[in-house]
């Protein structure tokens, strides 16, 4: 069946990087945009950018320009979400997701990585 | 690009009916006929329900349309269940410089 898998829980302190993964199977992983999307303890979702698994085309919500870089690889079907100059307030569980073709529509969701930072 | 407003709480009897509105701007929900609806239960990844405004994917039940009226779109939940009790994030394409934007959410409580 269609799924993207996640990588596991992460525990980062202040200033570090996370680097999440993605691994798509079950449809053609080059067929689709990735979206990341996260949420924080007891908030709403926040878009945060995508990325093209067709030509690596990425996409980022402004908040979060200079500080974070999604890519694919096409060679394992994963999408990757790097995250640096962590602070505590992106802690947060965050998702990939596809994006149905042109309709816009995230289809398919991971089951969340969570992200703490903390000193 | 602000998050697109709902209402913080909605409830209803089971067998009801809800709707929920999500309302934005000229710039996305109005521009627009690319309103999907999220629904996620505690603890769960959000599920699509809808998408394009009314579109509903395959095994998605048809107790939940949608619809859209200038920069407000709505969901409707009709014969309220008890396992409609989650919470509902509407979402809209922005423009090619921010693609989307969520709704602030909406927590349903089937009483």
């Amino acid at each position: 069946q269609v799924q993207l898998v996640q990588s596991g829980a992460e525990v980062k302190q202040p200033g570090d990087s996370v680097k999440v993964s993605c691994k798509a199977s079950g449809y053609t992983f080059s067929s689709n945009t990735i979206s990341w999307v996260r949420q924080a303890p007891g908030q709403g979702l926040e878009w945060m950018g995508w990325v093209s698994a067709y030509n690596g085309h990425t996409k980022y919500e402004q908040k979060f320009q200079g500080r974070v870089t999604m890519t694919t690889d096409t060679s394992t079907d994963t999408a990757y979400m790097e995250l640096r100059s962590l602070r505590s307030d992106d802690t947060a569980m965050y998702y990939c997701a596809r994006v149905y073709y042109d309709t816009h529509g995230m289809d398919v969701w991971g089951q969340g990585t969570t992200v703490t930072v903390s000193s | 690009q602000s998050a697109l407003t709902q209402a913080a709480s909605m409830s209803g009897s089971p067998g009801q009916s809800i709707t929920i509105s999500c309302t934005g701007t000229s710039s996305d929900i109005g521009a627009y006929n690319l309103v999907s609806w999220y629904q996620q239960h505690p603890g769960k990844a959000p599920k699509l329900l809808l998408y394009e405004v009314n579109k509903r994917p395959s095994g998605v039940s048809d107790r939940f349309s949608g619809s859209k009226s200038g920069n407000t779109a709505s969901l409707t939940l009709s014969g309220l269940q008890a396992e409609d009790e989650a919470d509902y994030y509407c979402c809209s394409y922005a423009s090619s410089s921010t693609p989307y934007v969520f709704g602030t959410g909406t927590k349903v409580t089937v009483l």
